[in-house]
């Protein structure tokens, strides 16, 4: 089945030390999304690239970069984790980018900061 | 920007009964998605609904964009409904792809 996967599923780091989460698809989607959802709160989208344009949001911090080398693979690096940015991760993909479609999430990688 | 707020926040429903969950936006929309979270986090797409009515087995929903408001009806609940439900939008005006959830409603269903 053509779908989101996003690994590890689960991810344990230590403060300050840089992890990185992936986001792999097989609908042939030409836009991928990262969205940081912390406890009990929305998500809400850190950047997105729509085929090799990265577009990031105004106010995702500069400690979160994003990586996307081939159209299946979209990569999430966090540079200097923060107890703060405990959270859960998620990717999403559409097939334009143009709006009016569908968004399709993975299952989403929750991150642990020690 | 755009605002969201959904309605209830929580909700506690016996098996067997029907809920409608309510979901309000400032704006002319473009795009609207309800999604269901399940307990292990992950978003299913239940509806991609910008207007009128859909439906999928005991799950409708309708959007009125006009009056900028979508409901979503759950009929015959089941425990596996439980979980939080998010309306998610994107507004004419906003960043291409950048869908707006609103905080969810929190649903219970007990057996």
């Amino acid at each position: 089945d053509a779908m989101v996967i996003q690994n590890p599923r689960y991810q344990v780091t230590q403060f300050g030390k840089p992890v990185t989460l992936s986001c792999s698809q097989t609908l042939n989607h030409n836009v991928m999304y990262w969205y940081q959802q912390k406890s009990s709160q929305a998500p809400k989208l850190l950047f997105h690239y729509y085929d090799k344009d990265f577009n990031n949001e105004a106010d995702t911090p500069d400690n979160f970069q994003s990586r996307r080398p081939n159209t299946s693979f979209c990569f999430l690096d966090i540079r200097s984790p923060g107890l703060g940015d405990a959270a859960m991760y998620l990717c999403a993909t559409s097939r334009e980018g143009m709006g009016q479609e569908t968004q399709y999430f993975g299952p989403g990688t929750r991150l642990l900061v020690l | 920007g755009i605002q969201v707020e959904q309605s209830p926040p929580d909700l506690i429903l016996q098996e067997g009964a029907n809920s409608t969950l309510r979901c309000n936006f400032s704006d002319s929309v473009n795009n609207l998605q309800w999604f269901h979270q399940n307990p292990w986090g992950q978003l299913i797409n239940l509806f991609y609904i910008p207007s009128g009515t859909k439906q999928n087995g005991r799950l409708s929903a309708t959007t009125v964009a006009t009056e900028r408001y979508s409901l979503l009806y759950i009929s015959s609940s089941q425990t596996t409904d439980s979980g939080v439900y998010f309306c998610a939008v994107e507004s004419w005006g906003g960043s291409q792809g950048n869908l707006i959830f609103g905080k969810g409603t929190k649903l219970s269903v007990k057996p």
